[in-house]
């Protein structure tokens, strides 16, 4: 079936750095994955959608210069958290949609800002 | 807007009954609709999906149930294993877009 990896599975940092998280498709193309960020025993929010060589999408309220979104080939894209504060703390989550299998996701990111 | 979400937050049942979680829905739009399945720490697992045109759909001991005229959705789980304790999203999409999640219920099955 379609596989989704993400890394690091969980990474801490301290306040003013900047962190990446990479998201990519093991067996298949995915032209379009997105972002989400989860609180505890909350939802999964969309952050952006990535889209192969263009622009990443965001939603309302998310900040593209807080949250870069480089989507470079067709396997791979990742989530930049820059200048990270305690607040940024939180589950990233990357999923990408494939033909067959419906949406798949990746296992997670835990980011501790400290 | 749009918002999805679920009747309940916690489910707890005996293991071997059947589990029932339910979701309503707001955007009429709406064509696709998935169900999740989330363990602590992991990231969302894909149940079981069904298009706006079905009203219910069956996998492995799976079934999901689309009711549009009331805009609602529900998954039934057969004989509830422990392996089943997790949080379960609904989650509803247009055009083969983007996902949106509801609140979550976390199901317990007791031995």
């Amino acid at each position: 079936g379609a596989v989704v990896s993400q890394h690091p599975s969980w990474v801490i940092c301290k306040s003013g750095t900047s962190v990446k998280i990479e998201c990519r498709s093991l067996d298949f193309q995915a032209t379009t994955m997105f972002w989400y960020r989860q609180f505890p025993k909350k939802s999964l929010m969309l952050m952006a959608t990535s889209n192969e060589g263009s622009k990443a999408t965001y939603e309302q309220g998310v900040e593209k210069d807080k949250f870069l979104i480089n989507h470079a080939s067709l396997t791979l894209s990742t989530l930049t958290v820059t200048s990270a504060h305690p607040e940024d703390s939180s589950f990233y989550i990357c999923s990408a949609r494939t033909n067959d299998y419906g949406y798949t996701f990746g296992s997670g990111t835990r980011l501790t800002v400290v | 807007g749009e918002s999805v979400g679920l009747h309940l937050p916690t489910l707890s049942v005996q293991e071997g009954d059947n589990s029932i979680i339910n979701c309503a829905y707001s955007n009429s739009a709406s064509d696709y609709f998935i169900w999740y399945k989330q363990e602590s720490g992991k990231g969302p697992q894909f149940i079981i999906d069904i298009r706006s045109n079905m009203d219910k759909r069956q996998g492995q001991r799976v079934t999901v149930l689309l009711n549009k005229t009331v805009k609602h959705l529900s998954l039934q789980i057969a004989a509830t294993q422990p392996g089943d304790s997790a949080v379960y999203f609904c989650a509803e999409n247009k055009n083969a877009g983007k996902s949106t999640f509801g609140d979550g219920t976390t199901l317990t099955v007791k031995p």
